[in-house]
């Protein structure tokens, strides 16, 4: 079975501040897709950026950026200029199929 | 264009009931799923499809079914409710970027 590993419960960043999430997994698999999610306290998924096995430039999406590492299996997330309202739940996944990691609590303190 | 949609948002049942979960999709994908969140875990996979009249097994299919007749349904099944499949339950439907219902949250008393 496919297992994603985020080793971080909870996480305090400081406003304006960056901060990196960390997410590895497991896999046999050469062609597979690595995405983040934030989950609110509202409880809706929102989907924040993706990343292929084979795509060489690593994914950015305005303030998320995913630092891809092939061969150490990592896909950690990184939130440049934290805001407030990105405090959230927030899941790393990977498909086929599409599996979760337990997720990272981040708070933003101002 | 609804993107997914569930149906119901909230139910209760008792022990030993049955009942169906719908969700909905107007974005003609392939793929669907179905998941369970439990409080300060992440998504559990229970079901997906990858196509119309296919589904397959995820982490955790005890106790449920699944049925994809149309390309645009995926139907989530409790045949015997218990309490521990009191959970929110998340469908998501497409590939390369899922798209996420709102949830149906159930509890099973």
């Amino acid at each position: 079975a496919q297992k994603i590993t985020q080793t971080q419960p909870g996480m305090f960043v400081q406003e304006k501040e960056a901060v990196t999430l960390d997410c590895t997994y497991d896999t046999s698999d050469q062609s597979y897709g690595l995405f983040w999610y934030k989950q609110p306290s509202s409880g809706e998924m929102i989907f924040l950026i993706y990343q292929g096995s084979y795509d060489e430039q690593n994914a950015t999406e305005g303030r998320y950026s995913l630092n891809f590492q092939k061969a150490r299996k990592s896909a950690n997330l990184v939130i440049s200029a934290s805001q407030l309202g990105d405090s959230a739940m927030y899941f790393c996944a990977k498909c086929p199929p599409l599996v979760f990691g337990k997720g990272t609590r981040l708070s933003v303190i101002a | 264009n609804a993107g997914v949609t569930q149906t119901p948002k909230f139910r209760v049942l008792k022990t030993g009931q049955s009942m169906t979960l719908l969700c909905a999709q107007d974005m003609n994908h392939e793929y669907m799923y179905w998941y369970r969140q439990d409080p300060g875990m992440g998504l559990r996979l229970i079901h997906y499809s990858v196509g119309e009249g296919t589904t397959a097994k995820g982490e955790v299919p005890d106790g449920y079914n699944v049925s994809r007749l149309k390309k645009q349904n995926f139907l989530l099944g409790l045949e015997s409710a218990a309490p521990s499949q009191t959970s929110v339950y998340f469908c998501a439907s497409g590939s390369y970027e899922q798209f996420f219902g709102p949830g149906t949250r159930l509890t099973v008393l």
